[in-house]
């Protein structure tokens, strides 16, 4: 069965440090999708970046990459120079097998200290 | 601005009472979902639907309905057979070809009065 898993309930980091947030995954599929969420207490859901299971290269977008592993099955959310706004929940999620759902981790609560 | 709307962003249920969620969307997308939140979790799937006057039931469906009339709107109605219905509700949206991400409202809150 296809499953998500986040091993770090929650981070503490210092302000302008770097952060990895971890999650692994188990599938059969070939191809899949792996995308990372960033939830403010707000309650938003915000798409941050997206790992396809055939890219060859990390995916990046501006403060954001993804260290895809895929002999590993792990798909790691790295944040350069942390901002006090990045602090929240931060979600990985994969594709099902009809690549329209998603399948959800538990979530990783990241507060970044001043 | 093209985006996913839900309202009320609070709502209060009685007791036997069922609620309806409203979730539209402006950006054209096929597929259409609704999830559950409880505090500290990750989402449980409660329905889905990729095209109008079709859906599925996801992993918690049981208490839930929807309908799927129009293309833009995907209402949810809790139910009272829904006994434990507190929890935070987020509509999300995509198109349908591969690889693109679920777009998300901003959340309703439902408690129990």
């Amino acid at each position: 069965a296809q499953k998500i898993t986040q091993t770090q309930p929650g981070m503490f980091v210092q302000e302008k440090e770097a952060v990895t947030l971890d999650c692994t995954y188990d599938t059969s599929d070939q191809s899949y999708g792996l995308f990372w969420y960033k939830q403010p207490s707000s309650g938003e859901m915000i798409f941050l970046i997206y790992q396809g299971s055939y890219d060859e290269q990390n995916a990046t977008e501006g403060r954001y990459s993804l260290n895809f592993q895929k002999a590993r099955k792990s798909a790691n959310l790295v944040i350069s120079a942390s901002q006090l706004g990045d602090s929240a929940m931060y979600f990985c999620a994969m594709t099902m097998d009809s690549n329209y759902q998603l399948i959800w981790g538990a979530g990783t609560k990241l507060i970044i200290k001043p | 601005d093209g985006g996913i709307t839900q309202s009320p962003k609070y709502l209060f249920r009685k007791e036997g009472q069922n609620v309806t969620l409203s979730c539209e969307q402006n950006l054209n997308h096929d597929a259409m979902y609704w999830y559950r939140q409880d505090p500290g979790q990750g989402l449980r799937l409660i329905y889905y639907s990729q095209i109008v006057n079709d859906f599925q039931k996801g992993d918690i469906a049981e208490g839930y309905s929807v309908s799927r009339e129009k293309k833009e709107s995907f209402p949810l109605t809790v139910t009272s057979a829904q006994k434990n219905p507190t929890a935070f509700y987020l509509c999300a949206s995509r198109p349908l070809w591969d690889n693109q991400p679920q777009h998300f409202g901003d959340g309703t809150r439902l408690s129990i009065l």
